[in-house]
């Protein structure tokens, strides 16, 4: 199958500082890749589309200038959390769309923590 | 508007123990696909299997098979011969034929497979 890698794979950070998370396609190329954050024992909730060389389209009631998300290449996605706070801990989730079958691979994720 | 219900939280078996996992949806859309994923303690969704909305023949994979009935517009997956290893949170879902953007996931069953 297709991979997609997503580091940092955990992070910690102070209140007020601003983390990026990265998602890369390795094998194939993606015109689409998504963001999802996923709650302890949840499922997981589609918070932006990324798409290649234009603007995401966030979910409804995601922030886009809390949550910054640049698509720059074809291969690559990142989501910065801007000013985190404690309520932005989560496990965040990246996925890259694959044309040809139209099925998306994910990441491993990487989970925040917001002191 | 699309709905995935996978109405068991939790499961747990014996090893060696068949188990399915149960998956009903809700769409208008006349083509679609289905999904399920596999999340394991790491954190990284799977890939298992996609469907079309055409093909309702059953699939077998190893210990993993598939029932898609139209009809009822369900998509249950079985485990043959449970193992320690197929712990973990499995998910199913929903998306549109043409592009997968929007993928609607179900709650998730959380599987433990007992030694």
């Amino acid at each position: 199958g297709a991979v997609v890698s997503q580091h940092p794979s955990r992070v910690i950070c102070k209140s007020g500082t601003s983390v990026k998370i990265e998602c890369r396609s390795l094998d194939f190329q993606a015109t689409t890749m998504f963001w999802y954050r996923q709650f302890p024992k949840q499922s997981l909730m589609l918070m932006a589309t990324s798409n290649e060389g234009s603007k995401a389209t966030y979910e409804q009631g995601v922030e886009k200038d809390k949550f910054l998300i640049n698509h720059a290449s074809l291969t690559l996605s990142t989501l910065t959390v801007t000013s985190a706070h404690p309520e932005d801990s989560s496990f965040y989730i990246c996925s890259a769309r694959l044309a040809s079958k139209n099925i998306q691979y994910f990441g491993a994720g990487t989970r925040l923590s917001v002191l | 508007a699309q709905k995935v219900t996978q109405a068991q939280t939790e499961i747990s078996v014996v090893e060696k123990e068949d188990v399915t996992l149960d998956c009903v949806y809700e769409t208008r859309d006349t083509t679609y696909y289905l999904f399920w994923y596999k999340q394991p303690p790491s954190g990284e969704l799977v890939f298992l299997i996609r469907r079309n909305s055409f093909d309702e023949q059953n699939e077998i994979s190893g210990r993993y098979s598939w029932n898609f009935q139209k009809s009822t517009s369900s998509f249950n997956f079985t485990i043959t011969a449970s193992q320690v290893v197929d712990s973990a949170v499995y998910f199913c879902a929903l998306s549109d034929y043409y592009n997968n953007n929007d993928m609607r996931f179900g709650a998730g069953t959380r599987l433990t497979v007992k030694p």
